[in-house]
């Protein structure tokens, strides 16, 4: 168990749906990133925050957004979903969101668009 | 943007057989991290060894940076350790990790 949490561990819905994934970051760790895993593009890295503010961001769709709350947990919100956006979604955690630390990963957000 | 190859793509195992996993990086990197995805799905951290060797049980690690490549030795294997393993590195001044394609392991009884 890595002390990261994401909650739903699975979510079914429908193309057009909006649908909000949470991340709760191990304790102590201010640092959260969101990563998309899907078969034809594998594992991708979406977006980061530090202390509440956007750090880096990659290839995240316009579609996409997130955000971290005061209590350092975090939530990415997906809207007009697409059959594509089916993916296994992790969050990461890591203390100071620094290049040289490790980034621990939560159990992941399986998403079916149908 | 640094890219990152493993090897074999697929392995096939007999429970106790030893194995070797190889990660190139086309860049110097600050970061690189070992997975393993269970068949759950979970990705669970093995490794964080930007250089240097680690051990953890049966399984080891090492980076030799300077020619930018790491392995991920796995002795004695078990059912247990099948999965895809993913290495994963991050380089320059960049947080986000770049993951490998993987390696799927199959460990037999």
């Amino acid at each position: 168990d890595s002390g990261v949490t994401q909650t739903p561990k699975h979510l079914i819905t429908a193309t057009g749906q909006r649908v909000t994934l949470r991340c709760s970051p191990r304790s102590g760790d201010l640092s959260v990133y969101w990563y998309q895993q899907s078969l034809d593009q594998g594992l991708q890295f979406l977006i980061q925050y530090y202390n509440g503010e956007e750090r880096a961001k990659g290839n995240i769709l316009e579609r996409f957004s997130a955000q971290q709350f005061p209590d350092l947990h975090s939530e990415l919100n997906l809207s007009s979903l697409e059959l594509g956006d089916s993916a296994l979604y992790f969050c990461a955690s890591s203390v100071e969101g620094t290049p040289l630390e490790t980034q621990y990963f939560g159990p992941g957000t399986r998403l079916l668009v149908l | 943007g640094i890219q990152v190859e493993q090897s074999p793509p697929d392995l096939i195992l007999q429970e106790g057989a030893n194995s070797t996993l190889r990660c190139n990086f086309s860049d110097s990197v600050n970061n690189l991290q070992w997975f393993h995805q269970n068949p759950w799905g979970q990705l669970i951290n093995l490794f964080y060894i930007p250089s240097g060797t680690k051990q953890n049980g049966r399984l080891s690690a090492t980076t030799v940076a300077t020619e930018r490549y790491s392995l991920l030795y796995i002795s004695s294997s078990q059912t247990t350790d099948s999965g895809v393993y993913f290495c994963a590195a991050l380089s320059g001044g960049y947080n986000k990790l770049i993951f490998g394609a993987g390696t799927r392991l199959a460990v037999h009884p």
